[in-house]
């Protein structure tokens, strides 16, 4: 069983509807959570990062981080077709040394 | 600035033949990355140097050996290439002074051993 799991879709959604992208993971020691959104060949580059429980806020962007179930989501309002790319989810443990582990991607399309 | 750059951005291997993947960053960061991306399985970190002078083995260092030449370039070399090692390649960089510092990603090489 991987350590991160995520649903690698694909998923497509009408230009201006709520995405919702989730990851689970197994591991309880993972502290740090982050998403990266990587467009189609190029290199991922971050979106949101999160620490612990709760949820944080960017633009049309929430993290959100449930550790009691294990479980982290991004929610996109007012998806834009520009929002088109494959979301990684990525987590570590402060014992790690800087490894992070990643869910193997969501592919999003927002049609227009 | 040009950020994380990566060459060659295609290879074509036979197996058993090596090749060195290049990677520079302007960013002044201390710590580089190489990892490798494969369908189905996400970025799995191949190996790190957390500063210069410095390399360690990430999840999947075998067939792989890393060189960190200085603070700029970290390179990436496969002695005898094998088709399990068809991939496509990403150098990361950061800061590195804490385990939550933003990594920034090259454009990726991607990488083919018939």
């Amino acid at each position: 069983q991987k350590e991160v799991e995520q649903d690698p879709g694909p998923l497509s959604v009408p230009e201006g509807a709520i995405v919702s992208l989730n990851c689970t993971y197994s591991n309880s020691a993972f502290q740090y959570f982050m998403w990266y959104r990587q467009y189609s060949r190029k290199g991922p580059e971050l979106l949101m990062y999160t620490y612990s429980s709760g949820n944080k806020e960017d633009g049309r962007f929430t993290a959100q981080v449930d550790k009691s179930s294990k479980y982290i989501s991004l929610f996109i309002r007012d998806s834009q077709p520009s929002d088109s790319a494959t979301y990684l989810c990525a987590m570590s443990d402060p014992g790690s040394a800087r490894q992070l582990t990643f869910g193997s991607g969501t592919q999003l399309t927002v049609l227009p | 600035n040009a950020g994380v750059t990566q060459t060659p951005k295609f290879q074509v291997l036979k197996t058993g033949q090596s090749m060195t993947l290049q990677c520079a960053q302007d960013m002044n960061h201390n710590s580089m990355y190489w990892y490798r991306q494969d369908p189905g399985m996400g970025l799995r970190l191949i190996y790190y140097s957390a500063s210069e002078g410095t390399t360690d083995k990430g999840e999947v260092p075998n067939g792989y050996n890393v060189s960190r030449l200085n603070k700029r370039e970290f390179s990436l070399r496969l002695e005898s290439a094998a088709p399990s090692q068809t991939s496509v390649y990403f150098c990361a960089s950061s800061d590195g002074g804490t385990l939550t510092d933003t990594q920034y990603f090259g454009p990726g090489t991607r990488l083919t051993v018939l």
